[in-house]
């Protein structure tokens, strides 16, 4: 596609729920990122894919959350057993790389919100 | 540590108005600057970057920056502020093998920016 895509653009849930939110890469793009953006924060890095290399789980706040990326495109993000301070924004970006100064394209993101 | 600070949470300009949105970086090597700009339900837009030689960067919608190694800082200036420019900027870092990890940014916590008729 054009530019990254996201789905679903909102979810509502209630606490202890598991969801996933889906990211569609820009087609190439052989990285892929996960971020967070709560309320009045800046974005929180979550975890990135390159490649066949394994991810970089290093941003995930908790067990609960987990990513995988099939067939080096698209990729899924679940959060297990939702809590409050789950709800945010989780935006994904990707780009041709890693390598520095590579430039990260954003999707609209998912507006998570957990009751 | 490596982090990014935008000490400005909100400002408010008149259309017409100059602008400058402040950028400080803390980073041990050389860093690469990115600024970004999210419309309210969008995601984020790429305004500039800076990788390295002229300091002064132009970007998109009439928007510049200027690194000042000395200060650690990379700020994010317009002449003359369109209501279309009310929306969220962020300053980020990365460098030469990616930011804080090796490929993700490091974001500011963002400054919005309202503009006055």
């Amino acid at each position: 596609g054009a530019g990254v895509s996201q789905s679903p653009s909102n979810k509502v849930t209630e606490k202890g729920k598991d969801v996933e939110l889906r990211c569609d890469p820009i087609s190439g793009h052989t990285a892929l990122y996960w971020y967070r953006q709560s309320l009045g924060q800046g974005l929180e890095f979550l975890i990135y894919f390159q490649g066949n290399s394994a991810p970089d789980k290093s941003g995930l706040p908790s067990d609960r959350f987990s990513a995988e990326r099939t067939g080096g495109s698209v990729s899924t993000l679940t959060i297990q057993r939702t809590q409050q301070e789950d709800s945010a924004v989780y935006l994904c970006a990707s780009s041709l790389g890693i390598a520095g100064g590579l430039v990260q394209f954003f999707g609209p993101g998912t507006r998570l919100t957990v009751l | 540590a490596q982090s990014v600070t935008q000490p400005d949470i909100h400002i408010t300009v008149s259309e017409g108005a100059s602008l400058e949105l402040r950028c400080n970086y803390s980073y041990g090597a050389t860093p690469y600057l990115f600024w970004y700009v999210q419309s309210p339900g969008q995601g984020l837009q790429l305004l500039l970057k800076y990788f390295s030689g002229d300091t002064l960067v132009q970007g998109i919608k009439g928007f510049e920056a200027e690194f000042k190694r000395s200060q650690s800082s990379f700020n994010l200036r317009k002449p003359s502020v369109h209501w279309s420019d009310a929306a969220e900027y962020f300053c980020a870092v990365g460098g030469p093998s990616g930011g804080g990890s090796q490929g993700n940014l490091i974001f500011g916590k963002g400054t919005k920016l309202s503009v006055k008729p």
